[in-house]
Order: C-alpha cells, then structure tokens, then sequence
C-alpha cells in the first residue's frame, strides 16, 4: 500500500487527453511539499517528467504538465503518442514517515 | 554528462550481505545529497536511503532500517549501500539517485538487480 495513491492503469487513442491523479495526505502533499513526476518506460530506468508540481525539465514535451490542489496532484498528457506507454509514478516527502513516498504508479496505454 | 553507474548487484542467500556501489561522473559530487531507491520485480518504486552531501546525516526506509547502511566517499565519488541480513523481499533493482534539492530528484542511474533466494 502506497502512501500516495495513483489508479493502477489509464488509456487513451493517439492525440487524446489523459490525466493520472496522485492523492496524498496532510503529512505530505497536504503539508505543502513539492510533488514530482517521473515516466518509466518498459525495461528502462526512470526519468524526471515534472519537477516542483508544474516545471518541466529541458527537453520534455509541452504536451507534458503537473498540477497541484490541497491534498492531490495530476499530470496530463495532451496529443497522445504511442511513445508515451510507460509506467509513471508521483513522488514528495512525508514528514510523518520523514523519507520519500512514491506513488503506487500508473501504466498508460495508447490504444 | 551526469553519469550514475551503480554495481555490485547479484544472487545472495537470505541472511546474506551485499554491497552495492554507485560510481558518479559530471558533475560534483561532493555537493549533492544522494539516494538509493529499489523497485521489486514488476512493482513500483520505493524510498531506500538518503545521505547527505558530507556523509554526516543518513535516514533509511524502516523497511531497512538496522539492516542496510548509505555512506559515500567524495574523494571517489561513489556511493554505497552495505546491506545486512537479507530477506528475499529485498529483491529489487536498486537505483542510485542524485537529489537536486530538497527531496527533488534530477538524475537516475541505471539500477542493479540484487536477487535473494535460496
């Protein structure tokens, strides 16, 4: 059991709109710490998508975006692309625990 | 180029130990807070260790706590992760992370598979 919650999986055709939520508590998302984004695609190490709840590193899509509300965070991918079928997970600090939780990840699929 | 080659992964008997290195390149490592993060077979991510950027402060999932231990030589730019009285839930791939800041992690390495079995 995660501390912070992702659905399991999502799926969307080519150009379409997903979002994955990330619901945290007040010990972490709630408490004002950052949410980051990460995209694992198969077989391979993860990478950052989205850094401090909304920036995005150099040379991720602007297809690509973070938010972030109370307890919960989501990232949307706009214009999807077959490319982008890959494991991701949110991540922040809980000053409960006093480590780095991750979310439970969320695998996209493009139909 | 940031470069994070991690090493020292393999098949251990539980009760085992094992220890991994993390070698870091392009950049200063002496300046970075460092992590261990595992992924078990076809799960997702989980917070191993953290070590500061001078080795003097570390915090550990209790997952782990007792067990394993995060240090660094800055001279050598390695981090390690010496891990004790291993349990066959600790098979992971284990990933060494640089933290940018606060708890914000900016680069992965590409992970070793550490299996316990008997």
């Amino acid at each position: 059991q995660s501390v912070l919650t992702q659905p399991p999986s999502v799926s969307g055709a080519p150009g379409q709109r997903v979002t994955i939520s990330c619901t945290g508590s007040s010990s972490n998302i709630g408490a004002g710490y950052d949410v980051h984004w990460y995209q694992q695609p198969p077989g391979t190490a993860p990478k950052v998508l989205i850094y401090g709840n909304t920036n995005r590193p150099s040379g991720v899509p602007d297809r690509f975006s973070g938010s972030k509300s109370g307890t919960s965070a989501s990232l949307a991918i706009t214009g999807l692309q077959a490319e982008d079928e890959a494991d991701y997970y949110c991540q922040s600090y809980d000053s409960s625990l006093s480590g780095g939780v991750f979310g439970g990840g969320t695998k996209l699929t493009v139909l | 180029e940031v470069q994070l080659v991690e090493s020292g992964g393999g098949l251990v008997q539980p009760g085992g130990s094992l220890r991994l290195s993390c070698a870091a390149s392009g950049f200063s490592f002496s300046s970075y807070w460092m992590h261990w993060v595992r992924q078990a077979p076809g799960k997702g991510l989980v917070w191993v260790s953290r070590i500061s950027s001078d080795g003097s402060i570390t915090s550990y999932a209790d997952s782990v706590k007792g067990r394993f231990t995060i240090s660094r030589d800055n001279a050598k730019k390695t981090l390690y992760l010496q891990m004790n009285s291993l349990r066959a839930e600790d098979t992971a791939a284990y990933y060494c992370v640089r933290e940018h800041d606060f708890w914000r992690i900016d680069y992965w390495g590409q992970g070793t598979l550490v299996t316990v079995s008997s």
